[in-house]
C-alpha cells in the first residue's frame, strides 16, 4: 500500500541545536516533495519544494534533502529558534496526477 | 497581497445538519483545493477545481458532500447531511496553476464539530 511516514512523536531540542525531520515514502514515485509548516489553528504555509533529479535545497535556516533511492526526504532547521516550533508537514506531488498527498506531520518544540 | 479567506472560522451544527463553507482564493489564482484534516492527521483533498471545472474529486464522498466554483472564483463546499465523523478542519487552498510544483497558499480552516 501507499504510505507517507513523519515521525509522529514530538521532536523535542535546545535553542540552537540542529532540528532533523524525516519524511519517508513507500510505493509512490513523486516528481516534488514539498514541505510545510503548521501553526495551531492555522494553514500550512509552504517552506520548500525539491524536485526528484535535485539532491539539496536551500534556504536561509532550512535545508531539504531528497534521496528517491531511499524514498526519504530530510528536512534540516539549523540554528533553532523557539519560534521554529510548529508542525513540519511533507507532502509528495506525482507526475500523473496534480494533487498534493501529505504526510501526518512531525512536531517540533524548541526549548529556550 | 491578500491571502485565502475562508468563512466562517468555527461552526458547531448537530449530525444530519447541513453546512456550508466559503472560500475566496487569491485573486489571479487559478487552481482552489479544498482539504479535510483531522486531528493528528495531515490535510487530504477532497476536490480541487482549475478555474471552475473539477480536476478531481476522487476523495469527495459525493452523497453528502459537493462543492462548486461559480465564474472561477470564490467556492463553496456543503456537507449535506453531517455525520459525526465529519468533525474536522475543513482548508482552502489556491495555487497559479495545476501543473507544475506550484506552491499552495492556505486559508486559516474552517473548524467544524459535528454532535
Amino acid at each position: 500500500s501507499q504510505k507517507i511516514e513523519q515521525n509522529s512523536e514530538a521532536l523535542n531540542i535546545q535553542e540552537g541545536k540542529t532540528a532533523t525531520l524525516t519524511c519517508n515514502y513507500t510505493n509512490y514515485s513523486p516528481a516534488y516533495l514539498q514541505w510545510y509548516r503548521q501553526d495551531p489553528g492555522r494553514g500550512p504555509v509552504f517552506l520548500l519544494l525539491i524536485r526528484e533529479n535535485e539532491k539539496e535545497k536551500r534556504k536561509e535556516r532550512l535545508k531539504v534533502t531528497f534521496d528517491t533511492t531511499l524514498k526519504q526526504s530530510l528536512f534540516h532547521i539549523t540554528a533553532s529558534q523557539p519560534a521554529d516550533s510548529a508542525t513540519y508537514l511533507c507532502a509528495l506531488r506525482m507526475d500523473s496526477s496534480y494533487k498534493l498527498i501529505f504526510g501526518s506531520g512531525t512536531r517540533l518544540l524548541v526549548r529556550p | 497581497e491578500a491571502g485565502v479567506a475562508q468563512s466562517p472560522r468555527y461552526k458547531i451544527i448537530e449530525k444530519r445538519q447541513s453546512v456550508a463553507f466559503w472560500c475566496n482564493p487569491i485573486s489571479g489564482h487559478a487552481t482552489l483545493y479544498w482539504y479535510q484534516q483531522i486531528l493528528g492527521q495531515g490535510p487530504k483533498l477532497l476536490i480541487q477545481f482549475q478555474n471552475n471545472g473539477v480536476v478531481d474529486d476522487s476523495q469527495l464522498p459525493k452523497d453528502r458532500f459537493s462543492a462548486e466554483r461559480l465564474k472561477g472564483v470564490d467556492s463553496t463546499l456543503k456537507i449535506q447531511p453531517a455525520k459525526l465523523e465529519d468533525s474536522a478542519v475543513y482548508l482552502c487552498a489556491s495555487s497559479l496553476a495545476a501543473g507544475g510544483p506550484h506552491e499552495q497558499y492556505f486559508g486559516p480552516g474552517t473548524r467544524l464539530t459535528v454532535t
